[in-house]
């Protein structure tokens, strides 16, 4: 089965800093990966998906993730920080046949003015 | 328009009682979810239905009853609630082929006493 491991629960950073959220899969074969985006009070918003079309994903509001097989990671960026993107990030996969996602758990995004 | 709509936002209740959440999609979709957030954040699949017809069904214990009338709406009965059931629950959308990417409501939290 996939799986998903957000390494750190909480990432603070100033506003126009860089973001780095990191996360780590397992599967036995090509995933598909997302990054999801909830923000206060809100519903969840698909930022990114990879589904190996190509390592480089570009998805809203300047993020982006790189599929690294050989570290098995997925790791979200952003050059630089802005107060809107505080949030709770999820790195998130498919599960095996089904149209399921498996959900990792989660990384605060805090943003210091 | 609210694309993915549940009813009611809040909901506080005594052990015991029963009460629903409704939901609905203006977005055509034929793939309706219920996924339950924990205090934690995790995040967790609890059913889908694919065009009124029960996909996933996930280990819920048998108190908690999906309903969906017609492909729009997905409905979500507890019965003889535990204080365990406190969480938020949200439901989503996904148009067919399931390319990952999830529609979701802003969420009902359910607060049992």
């Amino acid at each position: 089965a996939q799986s998903v491991t957000q390494l750190d629960s909480h990432v603070s950073v100033s506003e126009g800093t860089p973001v780095l959220l990191r996360c780590n899969y397992s599967s036995s074969y090509s995933p598909s990966l997302f990054w999801y985006v909830q923000h206060p009070n809100k519903g969840l918003q698909l930022l990114l998906k990879y589904t190996s079309a190509a390592t480089l994903v570009k998805g809203i509001n300047g993020f982006e993730a790189e599929f690294k097989k050989s570290e098995t990671s997925f790791h979200l960026t952003k050059p630089s920080a802005h107060m809107s993107d505080a949030a709770e990030y999820f790195c998130v996969t498919q599960g095996t046949g089904r149209r399921a996602l498996t959900f990792g758990s989660g990384t605060r995004l805090q943003v210091q003015p | 328009d609210t694309a993915v709509s549940q009813t009611p936002k809040y909901l506080v209740t005594q052990m015991g009682n029963d009460k629903s959440i409704k939901c609905e999609q203006n977005l055509g979709h034929d793939t309706m979810y219920w996924y339950k957030q924990d205090s934690k954040k995790f995040l967790k699949i609890m059913f889908s239905y694919n065009n009124k017809e029960l996909i996933i069904n996930e280990t819920v214990p048998n108190r908690f009853s999906p309903k969906s009338p017609d492909k729009a709406h997905l409905n979500l009965h507890i019965n003889s609630l535990e204080l365990g059931d406190s969480a938020v629950y949200f439901c989503a959308s996904s148009q067919e082929g399931f390319t990952g990417e999830l529609f979701f409501g802003e969420g009902s939290r359910l607060t049992v006493l």
